[in-house]
């Protein structure tokens, strides 16, 4: 079974830019989830949807969005981006709830650096 | 809001010893995960503990939950350098992560 996949790996963009990364799921897994992690404040939690709707939210600011498609896949935007959005943006998904059981199992793709200059 | 400590932050051992990292939760714990981390990469999934006094290992690591303490260890026998990454605790649930611990293994 492919792993969860994200892309691009690697993202140069200018302050103020705009920027949006994608994740695909492993197949079968409906909950996609979306965590920034940096030097200074390690692995924090942004967002979390199921089913095309979002489930969950970290303590972000509104410039960081995301989607779920129909199939699963997700993207996240970044609007007017700072210098502080610099970071590795690791994309992860589970099964979600099966049968009615939460299943948080998160398998996590190898991440977008994200370096804004 | 919740969170988790992980003790130490930095580890350095040759290879060939034990070790264990600590994770505290500041809050109860619904169940943890262990990840795995190499530097600038996604975590691997290790291991998930859902019940107190659960233990759990997979080839020379071992993970137990201690729910009064709200603390989770992993135990590490014999380490190699194939152990070296950054090991990181999440909260079930809670969708939170531990600090961090960053273990370097020396021949």
């Amino acid at each position: 079974k492919a792993g969860v996949t994200q892309t691009p790996r690697y993202l140069i963009k200018t302050r103020g830019q705009q920027v949006t990364l994608s994740c695909s799921p492993i197949s079968g897994h409906r909950s996609v989830s979306w965590y920034q992690q940096t030097p200074g404040q390690g692995l924090q939690f942004l967002f979390e949807y199921f089913s095309e709707t979002q489930r969950n939210k970290g303590n972000f600011p509104g410039r960081f969005s995301g989607r779920q498609f129909s199939n699963s896949r997700s993207e996240m935007n970044v609007s007017t981006l700072e210098l502080g959005d610099s970071a590795l943006y690791l994309c992860a998904s589970s099964l979600g709830v099966l049968a009615g059981v939460s299943s948080y199992e998160q398998y996590f793709g190898p991440g977008t650096r994200l370096t804004v200059t | 809001s919740q969170e988790l400590e992980q003790s130490p932050q930095s580890l350095i051992v040759q290879e060939g010893k034990n070790l264990t990292i600590n994770c505290t939760s500041s809050k109860t714990l619904y169940g943890l995960y262990w990840y795995k981390q190499k530097y600038g990469e996604g975590l691997i999934f290790l291991m998930m503990l859902q019940k107190g006094g659960e233990e759990k290992s997979h080839e020379k690591i071992t993970a137990k939950l201690d729910e009064k303490k709200q603390q989770s260890s992993l135990h590490i026998t014999a380490s190699q350098p194939s152990h070296a990454g950054i090991y990181l605790c999440g909260a079930a649930l809670q969708l939170i992560f531990g600090t961090g611990t960053r273990l370097q293994v020396f021949p």
